[in-house]
């Protein structure tokens, strides 16, 4: 069955980085597309990105322009998020999800920017 | 962006209630489509894709209608493990557009 995995909750400081991966399984990663959004505390699910696995174009949302990389390693199965220069307004969930339809997701990774 | 307005914001309703959650979309949106149900602490499941087709494994009392720019969610007979948040989202235009969610909760 598909199984997106993702690693662990993170504490970070503010300025700081923050990488997120995203294991798939059960299906062709190459085939699919990933997709990254966020959910902050009491918010709403926003949108940070996409990412074709299999040819690597990327499409941030402006707001994450220029701090937000995403990245693929197909012999992995692995799906990678970076997040630069953190503020506390970046502590949220993120999750990857499979495909622009969002048919599956990861299980979310927990990430607290606190001095 | 293509906004989407989901309502509404929360209800309260009982077992065996018939609950209708309704989102419209700012634009024409086809039948691009998707309602997902979120647990707290949980990631969210498709429920619906392409307005109103079941994912597999989902019950049969779920289901979903409409095109363009309307867009209906309904539980038929709501049952116990149903009380969650429920949201749509839009992926015909870019960037993929989100309602705020509906919580149903027990009456």
């Amino acid at each position: 069955q598909v199984q997106l995995v993702q690693s662990g909750a993170e504490v970070k400081k503010p300025g700081a980085s923050l990488k997120v991966s995203c294991k798939a399984s059960g299906y062709t990663f190459a085939g699919y597309d990933i997709t990254w959004v966020r959910q902050a505390p009491g918010h709403g699910l926003e949108w940070m990105g996409w990412i074709s696995a299999h040819r690597g174009q990327t499409s941030y949302a402006q707001k994450f322009q220029g701090r937000v990389s995403m990245t693929t390693d197909i012999s992995t199965s692995t799906a990678y998020m970076e997040l630069s220069s953190l503020t506390s307004d970046d502590t949220a969930v993120y999750y990857c999800a499979r495909d622009v339809s969002f048919d599956y997701w990861g299980q979310g990774t927990l990430v607290t920017v606190s001095s | 962006d293509i906004q989407m307005t989901q309502s509404p914001s929360s209800l309260s309703a009982s077992v065996g209630d018939r609950v209708t959650i309704t989102c419209r979309a700012s634009q024409d949106i086809r039948h691009d489509l998707g309602w997902f149900q979120q647990k707290p602490g949980k990631a969210p499941k498709r429920l619906i894709y392409e307005a109103s087709s079941l994912q597999s494994g989902v019950p049969s009392r779920f289901s979903g209608s409409g095109s363009g720019t309307e867009f209906t969610l309904t539980i038929s007979s709501l049952q116990p493990e149903d009380f969650a948040t429920y949201f749509c989202l839009q992926h015909n235009t870019y960037p993929p557009t989100f309602g705020q969610g509906t919580k149903v909760e027990i009456k």
